[in-house]
Parts: structure tokens; C-alpha cells; sequence
């Protein structure tokens, strides 16, 4: 019920190109589904998050896709740019417990 | 301070010594939680605390693990006996719990090696 599957596990997409990472949850309960970047020897930080009540967010280049119905969301980065190379995470927590459940991490490589 | 402050930074300690892992979190960020990391993979969640709440330890691997919350501030993570599969990288990170927004904020972990 806790569980938040992420895929794939590491990919690699040319400069300009546009990199989707994929989660699904199963609880229902959760409402809230937050992103983080992780850099090399960095702790992780907050990157764009969204609640189910919107089925799309944007944030600059970083887009995510909400699918209530399926309990999938989804990030997309527009653009991308070596400096976007780094480990994304999704997440997600419900109001009354706002414990994070973690993804298993995606290794994003931008290469020029 | 200006963020989630963790130390040390790196700790190499022997199998079967004890540990103990310190973290600062934000002033007043009432939330405070562990997670663990082994090398390239995900964030496995340790401990929780909320609050006064008595924290959520659903977590932690072993009873060789413990964590405490001092006066709502500080938090020590300690690991008795540590074994070689302690080693990881121990993250920590706090938040606010406004309810509109639940953004956890990270320290850079401490890595800890068990030789």
C-alpha cells in the first residue's frame, strides 16, 4: 500500500531531447507527489511537486503528468541539457501522515 | 542555519563499534526524518518524527538502530554494533508541515563506512 514503483531504473537521452520518468502508487490515500533531483555527493532537493486535484504542472522546463484513474504521474523534462544529468526520485505522502514514500531512484544522463 | 546541517560528513568505523549520526534541522521545521542509502539506490525510510507525536519507527531495520529528537530540534542516530550492510549514505531532512506545502529540505547525509 506504501509502495511507489519508478521506472526506469537509469536512462540516457541526447542534448535537447526529452527524458519521461514514470511512477505508480497504490495507496489512494496519497495527495500530495513531489520530485527531487539528486547531484553526486548532494542530498536531494525539491524539484517541482503536484496534488491530484490538476493533471498537469509545469515549472520551467520540468513538466508532471497526473493520471488519477490509472495512480500513475509522470515527470518530463523539456529540453534537456547536461546540467540535468542527475538522479530523480518521485515521492508522495498523504495529509495526516506526511512521511515520504520514495521511488527507487531514475539515473538520468543528458550526453551532448 | 541556513539549512539541514548533518554530521560528521563521513564516518569509518569498525564492525561491532557503535555509532552515532547527528542532524540540525531547519529552525522551526517540526518534521524531522531519516533515510538510509545505499550506493545507487533508492531512499529507504528509517524514522519519522512529528512533533511532539510519538515518531513513526516503522522503519528502522534492526533494534541495533535508534534515533531520538531532543527538545524538538536535534536528532541523533545511533547504530549499535554496526555490521558491513550499515554502510550507506544516512540522509536527513526536515520540513515544515504548513499543509499546503510538505517540501522536505535535506541535509548532504553523512556516509558511513563499515570496515
Amino acid at each position: 500500500q506504501q509502495q511507489v514503483k519508478q521506472s526506469p531504473q537509469s536512462l540516457i537521452v541526447q542534448k535537447g531531447g526529452i527524458p519521461i520518468i514514470n511512477c505508480a502508487y497504490e495507496n489512494t490515500a496519497f495527495d500530495y507527489f513531489p520530485w527531487y533531483q539528486q547531484f553526486p555527493g548532494k542530498g536531494p532537493a525539491l524539484l517541482i511537486a503536484i496534488r491530484p486535484d490538476v493533471s498537469e504542472k509545469k515549472e520551467g522546463r520540468f513538466t508532471i503528468s497526473f493520471n488519477k484513474s490509472a495512480k500513475q504521474f509522470s515527470l518530463h523534462i523539456m529540453d534537456s541539457q547536461p546540467g540535468d544529468s542527475a538522479t530523480y526520485f518521485c515521492a508522495a505522502s498523504y495529509s495526516g501522515n506526511e512521511k515520504l514514500t520514495f521511488g527507487t531512484g531514475t539515473r538520468l544522463t543528458i550526453i551532448p | 542555519g541556513a539549512g539541514v546541517s548533518q554530521s560528521p560528513s563521513n564516518k569509518v568505523t569498525e564492525k561491532g563499534k557503535d555509532v552515532e549520526l547527528r542532524c540540525d534541522p531547519i529552525s522551526g521545521h517540526t518534521a524531522l526524518y531519516w533515510y538510509r542509502q545505499s550506493l545507487g539506490q533508492g531512499l529507504e525510510f528509517l524514522i519519522y518524527f512529528q512533533g511532539n507525536s510519538a515518531p513513526d519507527k516503522s522503519g528502522l531495520p534492526s533494534d541495533r538502530f535508534s534515533a531520538e529528537r531532543t527538545g524538538g530540534s536535534v536528532s541523533t542516530l545511533t547504530i549499535q554494533r554496526t555490521q558491513q550492510e550499515d554502510s550507506a549514505v544516512y540522509l536527513c531532512a526536515s520540513s515544515s508541515l504548513t499543509g499546503i506545502n510538505t517540501e522536505a529540505f535535506f541535509g548532504q547525509g553523512t556516509r558511513l563506512t563499515v570496515v
